[in-house]
């Protein structure tokens, strides 16, 4: 079992530019979590996916992100454009649809906005 | 939207020192209750899930209780080791199994 896979790792990008966060949940999990981790917030959710359909993407912080899942093993969280506060780290976790589960945390996503 | 809180928000402990910390969470509709373990610059680590009143679970020298009824958890270590420094997430799911996560407690054990 490989876990969750996140990438990039790390991402320094300047203020304006796109950026495309990706996550490959675990196979047979079927729904998808991004999370955004700040100083200020501690650990937040931003949207989830069940089936890859959303489900429920009121932490989604404005219209400048976005996310997808187009497939069973792919999601996208995109930032267009970015700004400097948009800096913290991303995680996106999966866990099977059943509450006596535990959600899978990937690595995460260290994103610097300049 | 539930409201998971985690006290205390810090603790520091020596090593040897068994330590608690508590959960508290609605007691009406519940489904599960879950504890993580985040160490500094890694991602959270599932440690138990819980769903029924009066749970016990333990891995290693941790251990966990659950009171669904009065709505708290009690996490506990005993023994505790330089490498148990973590912060320590509870989090309960609602119907839509989306969690709803407390702040955590930071726990830091001094050798």
């Amino acid at each position: 079992d490989a876990g969750v896979i996140q990438s990039p790792r790390h991402e320094v990008t300047e203020m304006g530019q796109e950026v495309t966060l990706r996550c490959k949940p675990i196979s047979g999990h079927n729904s998808l979590f991004w999370y955004r981790q700040t100083m200020m917030r501690g650990l937040e959710l931003l949207i989830y996916f069940n089936n890859n359909v959303p489900i429920d993407d009121s932490g989604m912080p404005e219209d400048r992100f976005s996310a997808k899942m187009p497939n069973a093993s792919f999601s996208t969280l995109k930032i267009q454009p970015s700004e400097p506060r948009d800096s913290a780290v991303y995680f996106c976790a999966s866990s099977p649809r059943q509450n006596n589960q535990p959600q899978h945390f990937g690595d995460g996503t260290r994103l610097s906005i300049l | 939207i539930l409201n998971v809180e985690q006290s205390p928000q810090s603790l520091h402990v020596q090593e040897g020192d068994s330590t608690n910390f508590t959960c508290s969470f609605p007691s009406s509709n519940f489904y599960a209750l879950h504890w993580y373990r985040w160490e500094t610059a890694k991602s959270p680590e599932a440690l138990f899930v819980m769903t029924l009143n009066g749970d016990e679970k333990k891995k290693g020298r941790i251990s966990a209780t659950l009171n669904t009824k009065e709505g708290y958890s009690y996490l506990y270590i005993k023994g505790s080791q330089p490498e148990d420094s973590a912060t320590y997430l509870c989090a309960s799911p609602g119907s839509n199994y989306k969690l709803t996560f407390g702040k955590g407690t930071l726990l830091t054990v001094n050798p």
